[in-house]
C-alpha cells in the first residue's frame, strides 16, 4: 500500500523566517512520482514541483527547494524568507509505476505573519 | 491556453438525490482524475480516466461512478448523496496518466442538506 504522510499539521512564523515541510512516504514500487502542491484560501490547488525516484538531485527554484532523499523515503519542502502570500495549505503526493492513482498527504497548513 | 474547468462552481443538494459534475480538461490532455476532498483533509482519488476508459479507481462506493467523451471531457456521478458526500470536488488533468503533472480545476463544492 502507498502512503504520504505529513507530520505538521500547523507551522506558523513570522515573515522572512525560513521554514521547512517534511513529507515522508511508503511505497513498494521501485519507480514512483512525488508532488508538492500549494492550495491558497481560493481552493484551487497550484502545482509546484515533480520529481521522480530516479532523480535524487535537489532543486530550486527562487525562495523553494526541495531535497528527496530515498534513503529516508522523504520530500521535504524549504521556503526560504517566508512572505505572507505563502501562507496556504501545502500538500505532498505520491503516484505509483501504473500512475493511475495518487495519493495526497494530509496536509500541511502554513501560516505566515506580517 | 484555458486551464482545467468545472461547473458547476457550487450546488446543494438534499439527501438521497442524484448528482452530475462537469470537467474540461487542458487542450492535449487526455487523463481526467477526480478527487474528493472533505474540508480539513487532503484530497482522496476517486476515478482516473484515460482514453476514455476507467484506468484507475480509490475506495469509493458503487453510488460514484465517471465517464469521459471522446472530446475528454468527463462527468463525476453521485447517486443517493448522503450527508458526508459533502465535499470540495476536484477535477485534474494530466497529458497520459498520474506520472504526468496533474494540473486542477477550481474545484466544485458540494453541500448535502
Amino acid at each position: 500500500a502507498q502512503k504520504v504522510t505529513q507530520a505538521q499539521t500547523e507551522i506558523s512564523v513570522v515573515e522572512k523566517e525560513d521554514v521547512t515541510l517534511d513529507c515522508v512516504y511508503e511505497t513498494r514500487d521501485t519507480t514512483y512520482y512525488l508532488f508538492w502542491y500549494k492550495q491558497p484560501p481560493s481552493g484551487e490547488l497550484v502545482f509546484l514541483i515533480r520529481r521522480n525516484s530516479f532523480d535524487e538531485q535537489n532543486e530550486i527554484s527562487g525562495r523553494y527547494s526541495w531535497n528527496f532523499q530515498k534513503s529516508t523515503s522523504s520530500f521535504n519542502f524549504t521556503i526560504t524568507a517566508s512572505q505572507v502570500v505563502d501562507s496556504a495549505v501545502y500538500f505532498c503526493a505520491l503516484t505509483g509505476t501504473g500512475g493511475f492513482k495518487t495519493i495526497f498527504g494530509a496536509g500541511t497548513r502554513l501560516f505566515v505573519k506580517a | 491556453d484555458a486551464g482545467v474547468t468545472q461547473s458547476p462552481t457550487h450546488l446543494i443538494k438534499t439527501r438521497g438525490q442524484q448528482v452530475t459534475l462537469r470537467c474540461s480538461p487542458i487542450s492535449g490532455h487526455k487523463s481526467v482524475s477526480w478527487y474528493q476532498q472533505v474540508l480539513g483533509q487532503g484530497p482522496q482519488f476517486i476515478f482516473q480516466y484515460y482514453e476514455k476508459e476507467e484506468r484507475g479507481r480509490g475506495n469509493f462506493p458503487d453510488r460514484f461512478s465517471a465517464r469521459q467523451f471522446p472530446n475528454y471531457s468527463s462527468e463525476l456521478n453521485v447517486n443517493a448523496l448522503l450527508l458526508g458526500d459533502s465535499a470540495l470536488y476536484l477535477c485534474a488533468s494530466s497529458l497520459r496518466t498520474g506520472r504526468e503533472t496533474q494540473y486542477f480545476g477550481p474545484g466544485t463544492r458540494l453541500l448535502v442538506l
